[in-house]
């Protein structure tokens, strides 16, 4: 069975940076791409970027080109996300989903952020 | 970018609905539809405008092709009643619509 599941909710302070896990089970990392996406609390999903997991490569969101890294680790079929300089906005719920086709067949459990002082 | 609409949307069991989703630019067939309840992830129902994904009741529908597009649900049920986001995968940034809420009347 195909599954993402995600490494659990996040307490952050302002100013603070958050990596959050998404171990791909059932099929292997490397065959499709991958993609993250946030919801902020009561709004609309949000795309944040795209990673080719087999090569490495990475296309940000203009938005958070400056602050945000996502990286893998082929070995234990896992993708990361990485985002700094965390502020109260950046408080939502992180998905990781898979792409068939370009379109996201597959979403991972979904990871939980807040960031408060 | 996807304008969605309505933003919510009022329905009862056994009714059939539409939600529309109008894209800034032409993206030929290159949307999906969501559905996505409280404390889930969103789940595919549909890709390629009107394919069916695997699983899904055949009761949902998908249409268009451009810019202009469209979800149906016919007769639904308690269980449909939920939030649905369209994307466009035409280019990126991938771009979502704002969502329908779909509420029991």
């Amino acid at each position: 069975q195909v599954q993402l599941e995600q490494s659990g909710a996040e307490v952050k302070k302002p100013g603070a940076s958050v990596r959050v896990a998404c171990k791909a089970s059932g099929y292997t990392l490397t065959h499709y791409d991958l993609n993250w996406v946030r919801q902020s609390p009561g709004q609309g999903l949000e795309w944040m970027g795209w990673m080719h997991p087999l090569s490495g490569s990475t296309e940000y969101a203009q938005k958070f080109q400056e602050r945000v890294i996502m990286t893998r680790n082929i070995s234990i079929n896992t993708a990361y996300l990485e985002l700094s300089s965390l502020t109260s906005d950046d408080s939502a719920i992180y998905y990781c989903a898979r792409t068939t086709y370009f379109y996201f067949d597959v979403w991972g459990t979904g990871t939980a952020v807040t960031v408060s002082s | 970018r996807m304008t969605q609409s309505p933003t919510s949307l009022s329905a009862s069991t056994g009714d059939r609905i539409t939600i529309t989703c109008r894209a800034s630019q032409d993206i030929d067939t290159y949307v999906a539809w969501y559905q996505q309840k409280a404390g889930k992830a969103p789940n595919l129902l549909i890709f390629s405008s009107s394919s069916l994904q695997s699983g899904v009741p055949s009761r949902f529908s998908g249409s268009g092709s451009g810019t202009d597009f469209s979800l149906t649900i016919n007769s639904l049920q308690s269980d449909d009643f939920a939030t649905y986001y369209c994307l466009q995968y035409y280019s990126r940034p991938n771009t979502f619509g704002r969502g329908t809420k779909l509420e029991i009347k």
